[in-house]
């Protein structure tokens, strides 16, 4: 179990430009999620993926963000033409299924820092 | 809508000293699930502590207890024996069931906590 990885740490770019964000979950964990958090506040839901299934999108989220998990493995996340508002942490989390519906508890990677400039 | 309040931004405890963190939520659900994460400076978060709502029993973790009151909507945190690691920012949050048709984990805006020497 080598925890929930997220590449890159830090990004900085220019208001308008395009970023990606990568997240690799804990092997075997079905469920994934991406959070945004902004300073002072709690992680703020973006988007569910179940295997390779997003399942749930945030209503506040912009046509801008656009997530992918190809084979349900890895995820990606996309910020079109970035605003000043992006700028935020990015948490990725991931969990194992329950089967019976329970659920587990979300394991966090260190998340991505977004700076728009 | 379900909503998570943490009134306290943030408290301060002497090392050693008992410390509890209040949190409120609003849900019309009869089955949940509720978490404390820590997210220390700069650092991943990671869960504390989990409590079921069909159980009665308050869960416990070492140090770490909570105060469940299901009628009142009430998820408390008691830390006993502060440690300085015990610093950090302290997420209350709220799983609904899957009958509610959502997979998010509806996190509180936090509560600092400083352990002091």
């Amino acid at each position: 179990d080598t925890g929930v990885s997220q590449d890159p740490r830090h990004k900085i770019t220019k208001r308008g430009q395009n970023v990606t964000f990568r997240c690799d979950p804990i092997s075997e964990h079905n469920r994934l999620y991406w959070y945004r958090q902004t300073l002072g506040q709690g992680p703020e839901f973006l988007t569910y993926f179940q295997n390779e299934a997003q399942l749930e999108k945030s209503r506040l989220l912009s046509d801008r963000f656009s997530a992918e998990r190809p084979k349900g493995s890895f995820s990606t996340l996309e910020i079109q033409r970035t605003e000043q508002g992006d700028s935020a942490m990015y948490l990725c989390a991931s969990s194992p299924w329950g089967g019976s519906g329970e659920y587990s508890p979300l394991h966090f990677g260190n998340g991505t820092r977004l700076t728009v400039t | 809508a379900q909503t998570v309040t943490q009134s306290q931004p943030e408290m301060s405890v002497q090392e050693a000293e008992t410390v509890t963190l209040s949190c409120t939520y609003d849900t019309s659900e009869s089955n949940y699930y509720l978490f404390w994460y820590k997210q220390p400076p700069s650092r991943q978060m990671i869960l504390v502590i989990r409590q079921e709502a069909y159980k009665q029993q308050n869960a416990t973790e070492n140090r770490f207890s909570v105060n469940f009151q299901k009628a009142a909507k009430s998820f408390s945190l008691k830390i006993s024996d502060s440690q300085l690691g015990d610093t950090a920012m302290y997420f209350c949050a709220f799983m609904p069931p899957l009958s509610s048709g959502t997979y998010k984990y509806i996190f509180g805006t936090g509560t600092r906590l400083k352990v002091l020497a």
